[in-house]
């Protein structure tokens, strides 16, 4: 069964750094795009980043709404993706979900790939308040 | 950047049709997909490329996409289809995501 699973959340002073995991089982996460959600509390759903597959050179990318302060990675051997919050502000207050994402690539239009999000964890929760 | 539109509530009857929808410019270029996010839990994927609906998901839950608008249709619709509902496409110009801003349909 595919499957993942967040953790690392907490309560953090702002200005303070955090790290969030989210470990997959039954697939290689080497081998898929995956992406960061939140969800502040009564919000909706924003993506803040992912980082592509092994295929598409492991790049990342980030929403500017963090761009600069967080950092996705990933650990093959561990089957791990992290994220790296740093300079917390209260508005980062969330639960935080990680999701894999498959990419597809029209035969006839490369240039046309997207991505969606297939499986998605249970989320940790990230409370920034002094 | 891109912006998604969708009504913030649906209420519906048991048993009958509920549509969801979401506008764009020009979102009928896009592959839009659709996600399920009931109280307390994770977003599920109902929909993607526009129509296609993962394992496990009712054929109730069908999906159209053209102009300005895509459209999430429940069919026959049950208690337990009361939850909200998020569209989303990839943006490859920027290579982001962008969410809608969410649908809670009532029951």
């Amino acid at each position: 069964e595919v499957q993942l699973v967040e953790s690392g959340g907490g309560l953090v002073q702002p200005g303070r750094s955090l790290r969030l995991a989210c470990l997959g089982s039954g697939f290689t996460v080497g081998d898929y795009a995956m992406s960061w959600v939140r969800q502040a509390p009564g919000k909706g759903l924003e993506w803040i980043g992912f980082i592509r597959s092994n295929t598409y050179g492991g790049t990342t990318d980030y929403a500017a709404s963090v761009k600069g302060r967080f950092t996705i990675s990933r650990d093959e051997s561990k089957s791990i993706a992290y994220l790296q919050m740093n300079s917390l502000k209260t508005e980062d207050t969330a639960m935080y979900f990680c999701t894999r994402d498959p990419v597809v690539v029209p035969p006839a239009e490369s240039w046309a790939y997207y991505y969606y999000m297939d499986v998605w964890g249970k989320g940790t929760t990230v409370i920034v308040s002094s | 950047s891109r912006v998604l539109t969708q009504p913030p509530s649906v209420s519906v009857a048991p048993g009958k049709t509920a549509t969801i929808t979401c506008g764009g410019d020009s979102i009928g270029s896009k592959n839009v997909h659709w996600y399920q996010q009931k109280p307390g839990e994770a977003p599920v994927l109902v929909l993607y490329h526009d129509t296609d609906r993962p394992s496990g998901i009712p054929e109730r839950f069908s999906g159209s996409n053209s102009g300005n608008t895509a459209t999430l249709t429940i069919s026959r619709v049950e208690a337990g289809d009361e939850a909200d509902y998020y569209c989303q496409v990839w943006d490859g110009y920027s290579d982001q995501y962008v969410f809608g801003s969410g649908t809670k349909v009532t029951v």
